[in-house]
């Protein structure tokens, strides 16, 4: 078991621009979740799945975002036409849902996105 | 709706003195509660948890935590703090899915 992680670790993308990450949960980890944060705050939530099923999207910031979780695996958050505004850390965490209260999420590293 | 206040931004303490960092909740029922631990570059690393139950929560790294319902807090305490307890700390509320941080403060430890 090696964590959560993300790719790419640091973007540095200009404005306009689409880009997309990566997160790969633990592996029997079966709902995953997309956090922003931003300079001097805490985690913002943003969207989660359960399997492939995305419960929980409105959240997200605009209609310029949007995630995916094809096979319930690993799962990508997409920003298109980025903006200044967007430039955050991004975050992912998974847990594994159970039937009593299993809220413990553990978090990858991020994926710092700069925009210019 | 449910919110988490830390009302300390900055709080600095020097080696081996001990640190309490305040967190007040607000939420209709017995939430479940979080504290967090960021070092620069990192991922969230769960310190403890306090989903019902004993009132005092034991984490890792020395660190407990006191759930006061009356008072709508859950405060973060070690006795002897190290220089490597330098970080951002977050305190978390969180039911079902949706978990909220609070804005998180920052420990400086001195020699």
């Amino acid at each position: 078991d090696t964590g959560v992680s993300q790719d790419p670790r640091h973007k540095i993308t200009k404005r306009g621009q689409n880009v997309t990450f990566r997160c790969d949960p633990i592996s029997e980890h079966n709902r995953l979740y997309w956090y922003r944060q931003t300079l001097g705050q805490g985690p913002e939530f943003l969207t989660y799945f359960q399997n492939e099923a995305q419960l929980e999207k409105s959240r997200l910031l605009s209609d310029r975002f949007s995630a995916e979780r094809p096979k319930g695996s690993f799962s990508t958050l997409e920003i298109q036409r980025t903006e200044q505004g967007d430039s955050a850390m991004y975050l992912c965490a998974s847990s594994l849902a159970a039937a009593g209260p299993s809220y413990e999420q553990y978090f990858g590293p991020g994926t710092r996105l700069t925009v210019t | 709706a449910q919110s988490v206040t830390q009302p300390d931004i900055h709080i600095t303490v020097s080696e081996g003195a001990s640190l309490e960092l305040r967190c007040n909740y607000s939420y209709g029922a017995t939430p479940y509660l979080f504290w967090y631990v960021q070092s620069p570059g990192q991922g969230l690393q769960l310190l403890l948890k306090y989903f019902s139950g004993d009132t005092l929560v034991q984490g890792i790294k020395g660190f407990e935590a006191e759930f006061k319902r009356s008072q709508s807090s859950f405060n973060l305490r070690k006795p002897s703090v190290h220089w490597s307890d330098a970080a951002e700390y977050f305190c978390a509320v969180g039911v079902t899915h949706d978990m909220r941080f609070g804005a998180g403060t920052r420990l400086t430890v001195k020699p």
